[in-house]
Formats: structure tokens, sequence, C-alpha cells
């Protein structure tokens, strides 16, 4: 069975510097993405940032990117320059394809403060 | 112009009462899925559609059904409700499985989710 891992519950950091948060995964697939989503108060799931596991180039989108480690199932977010409105949970996610189709599954997320 | 809807937003309900909870999504998808957010965050699918027809159904005690009209459409209908059943419901939707293809994209979009408290 394809698990996640986040192993920090909660982390915190200062405007404008950067933090990374963890994620793990085990999966015996060889193709599947990898996604991290946003989830501020209102609980609105925002895609961050996916990348495709065939891809051996980091995903980036803007302040965000990813450090994609396959061989150590690893998938850890750097965001640089953060901001007030990047305090939020962050769940990482996976998703591969099978017969019964796709689903994601999600680690039990990182909750990020940002403060001035 | 929202991809995935879902109404009620906000739902408080007493034990025992049954509500549905609507979702649609305008974006072409033959896949639907609905996820539970329990208190403590923890993001678990429920169910998912494809064109109508039933994938994927986690152990889920049967007072929830799922019902899908049309593969626009999924709706979560819940009986007998219980205090744990308080969670918000996320309903969500992707590219079909059969047109499925790695490097294409695929991305599952969510609704703003449906906050229901059982008292």
């Amino acid at each position: 069975a394809q698990t996640v891992t986040q192993s920090q519950p909660e982390m915190s950091v200062q405007e404008a510097e950067t933090v990374t948060l963890s994620c793990t995964y085990d999966t015996s697939e060889n193709n599947y993405y990898l996604f991290w989503y946003k989830q501020p108060p209102s609980r609105q799931m925002i895609l961050v940032i996916r990348q495709e596991a065939y891809k051996q180039q980091n995903a980036t989108e803007n302040r965000f990117s990813v450090n994609f480690q396959k061989a150590a199932k690893s998938f850890s977010l750097k965001i640089s320059d953060s901001q007030l409105g990047d305090t939020a949970m962050y769940f990482c996610a996976f998703m591969t394809l099978n017969q019964a189709g796709t689903a994601l599954i999600f680690g039990k997320g990182t909750t990020l403060s940002v403060s001035s | 112009d929202t991809a995935v809807s879902q109404t009620p937003k906000y739902l408080v309900t007493q034990m025992g009462n049954d509500k549905s909870i609507k979702c649609e999504q305008n974006l072409g998808h033959d896949t639907m899925y609905w996820y539970k957010q329990d208190s403590k965050k923890f993001l678990k699918i429920m169910f998912s559609y494809n064109n109508k027809e039933l994938i994927i159904n986690e152990t889920v005690p049967n007072r929830f059904s799922p019902k899908s009209p049309d593969k626009a459409h999924l709706n979560l209908h819940i009986n007998s409700l219980e205090l744990g059943d308080s969670a918000v419901y996320f309903c969500a939707s992707s590219q079909d499985k059969r047109t499925f293809s790695w490097g294409s994209g695929n991305t599952i979009y969510f609704g703003e989710g449906s906050w229901l408290t059982v008292v």
C-alpha cells in the first residue's frame, strides 16, 4: 500500500526567510505524481506544485520549489522569501494510476506559520 | 467560473437526520471523488466514480451513499447522522483514467468543502 509521511507537524518561519517542508512516501509503482497542496484557514485546497516521477528535473513555481529524490522516495517543498500569506497547512500527496483509477493519498500535513 | 462546486458550504444538523451534499464540476472530467477531512485535518478518500460507475469505495459506513446522475455530478447522501460524521467533506474531479497519460499534467481539482456539524 502507498503511504505518505510528513514528519513535521508544525513549523514556523519569519517573513522573507526560506523554509523546507519534508515529505517521504512509499510505493512500488514507477509512474506517479507528487503534489503539494496548501490549505489556509478557509479550508480551500490549493495546488502549490506538481512533480511527475519520470521527470528528473525538480519542479518550480515562483517562490516554491521541490527537491525530488526518487530513489530515496523523498519530496520536500522549499518556500523562498516567505510571506504572511503562506501561513497555512501544507499537504504532500501521491497519485498513481491503477485498475481502480486514480486517487490522491495524503500525508497528515504540516502547519506552517509565517510571522513578521 | 467555479470548476468544482459543492453545496451547501455549511450544514448544521441534529443526530439521526439525513442530509445530502451536492457536487458539480464543469471541467469535462470523467472521474469524481469524495474526500473526508476529520477534526485532525487528515484527508482520506471515501469514494470515486468514473463516468457514473463506482470505482473506489473505501471502508465507509453504509450510511454514506454516493450517487452520480451523470459524469458532471456526484452527490453524497448521509443517513442517520452521528456526531462522528462531523467533518469537512471535499468533492474533487480529475481526468478519466482511460485518457490519462503520464506527462499530461493530470491533477485532481477540489471544491471548497462542505462543513458538516452534527449536534
